[in-house]
């Protein structure tokens, strides 16, 4: 199976901030990466896939890229409603193994 | 629109068995590749199992391989996730999912808003 592992665990931002979510591969995924966003309480919500290519109605602050085994999401300017926790998942081969997940809070 | 809605879920004794369904409605099962997912109190995302769009590939995640079935009825748009032998660590929420495409691997873009359960 591929491991999915994410850095940082969790980070303290502010609104404004530029940030950044790392995710890697035990193997290459080519670029069959895809992130979600999930606030407590609710379901996730896709937000990227193919890990580059912006869901409908997702924000263009949020932005994906890398390909093989290393990729970042990226926050250009977050937002109050961005607070949440932040998961990849790698959909290259089954099982579709997901990241331990990123929670971002407040400073 | 896309909906999915989950039931079955409950608290449950060790050993036994429970029923999941997911009920879908604004696509066909039989058009999307449908998946489980689960989350334990307090942890990640874990994906449980799919079944391809044309119903004959399933796959499991081995944690559940043997003890848990997935299927569909097409007729009736539904998902299901049978469990069998249920053990403490399968207690979590239960998710149903959709894939983006027809094709697997381009992530899930539509969730059901889960269905608990706790085997104790």
């Amino acid at each position: 199976d591929i491991q999915m592992t994410q850095s940082p665990s969790s980070l303290s931002a502010s609104v404004g901030d530029r940030v950044t979510i790392t995710c890697r591969a035990s193997q290459s995924v080519s670029n069959f990466l895809n992130w979600y966003q999930q606030k407590p309480g609710k379901a996730p919500r896709l937000l990227i896939y193919g890990a580059y290519n912006l869901i409908s109605g997702v924000p263009s602050r949020f932005s994906g890229s890398g390909s093989g085994t290393d990729f970042t999401l990226t926050i250009s300017s977050l937002q109050r409603e961005d607070f949440a926790t932040y998961y990849c998942q790698q959909s290259f081969n089954t099982p579709d193994t997901f990241g331990p997940g990123t929670k971002v809070d407040f400073k | 629109q896309v909906q999915l809605v989950e039931s079955g879920g409950g608290v449950v004794q060790p050993g036994r068995s429970l029923r999941l369904s997911c009920v879908a409605s604004g696509f066909t099962v039989s058009s999307f590749g449908m998946h489980w997912v689960r989350q334990a109190p307090g942890k990640g995302l874990e994906w449980v199992a799919v079944i391809s769009y044309d119903g004959y590939n399933k796959y499991y995640a081995d944690s559940v391989k043997g003890r848990f079935t997935i299927s569909r009825d097409t007729s009736k748009n539904t998902l299901f996730l049978q469990m069998n032998s249920l053990r403490d660590e399968d207690t979590a929420v239960y998710y149903c999912a959709k894939d983006r495409q027809a094709a697997a691997g381009t992530g899930l873009d539509s969730w059901g808003q889960g269905t608990p359960v706790t085997v104790s």
